[in-house]
């Protein structure tokens, strides 16, 4: 298996364009995490899914940010519009059992 | 609620020397508690997991934690630094029963000197 893909693996763009992360999970799991790397913050949980169905968002930061699921094998994390404070490290995990399994992440830096 | 502690953001060991991170956490529920490695450009990857099994857990790369509810601790060991063990070490902890929910500490840089 190959493992949780990302793409792209490093995205610059300028304030207030439109951001969109892409995430493949691990065949056959049925959850899927966006998280969000910061040195100021840390890793934080941004939003999961259980079977394609967004079941907490409480840590997308605002209304600036959304995520879909449209199948079990392709995620998007999208943000519009994008500013400087959202230059970070996003990673996607998806989950068997007790374990999830990390991408390699997606360097955003908002110019 | 639950939350991790990591007690020391950088920690330097010398080759062959005894790795110690420190991990305490804080749980109203019985706990699942993880250490996870990220090396440089890259996304973690799970070391070890207690859920609530042997209170000894052992990982890969000849890591091993053990679970002392009296201490509210989950302290991470390796007898014998390696230069490839360099990286930053992340402890976690969700309600048990469900390892969904992961809640970080702020991780712990390692350095091992050669």
């Amino acid at each position: 298996d190959a493992g949780v893909i990302q793409s792209p693996r490093h995205e610059v763009t300028e304030m207030g364009q439109e951001v969109t992360l892409r995430c493949k999970p691990i065949s056959g799991h049925d959850y899927l995490f966006w998280y969000r790397q910061t040195m100021m913050r840390g890793l934080e949980l941004l939003i999961y899914f259980n079977n394609n169905v967004p079941i907490d968002d409480s840590g997308m930061p605002e209304d600036r940010f959304s995520a879909k699921m449209p199948n079990a094998s392709f995620s998007t994390l999208k943000i519009q519009p994008s500013e400087p404070r959202d230059s970070a490290v996003y990673f996607c995990a998806s989950q068997t059992d007790n374990e999830q399994f990390f991408g390699p992440g997606t360097r955003l830096t908002v110019l | 609620a639950q939350s991790v502690t990591q007690l020391g953001s950088h920690v330097s060991v010398s080759e062959g020397a005894l790795v110690l991170l420190r991990c305490n956490y804080s749980s109203s529920v019985p706990p699942y508690l993880f250490w996870y490695v990220q090396y440089p450009n890259q996304g973690l990857q799970l070391l070890l997991k207690y859920t609530s099994a042997a209170t000894l857990v052992k990982g890969i790369n000849g890591f091993e934690a053990e679970f002392k509810k009296s201490e509210t601790s989950f302290h991470l060991t390796k007898p014998s630094a390696h230069m490839s063990d360099a990286a930053e070490y992340f402890c976690a902890v969700s309600r048990s029963g469900s390892a969904r929910q992961l809640t970080f500490g702020s991780g712990t840089q390692l350095t091992v000197l050669p």
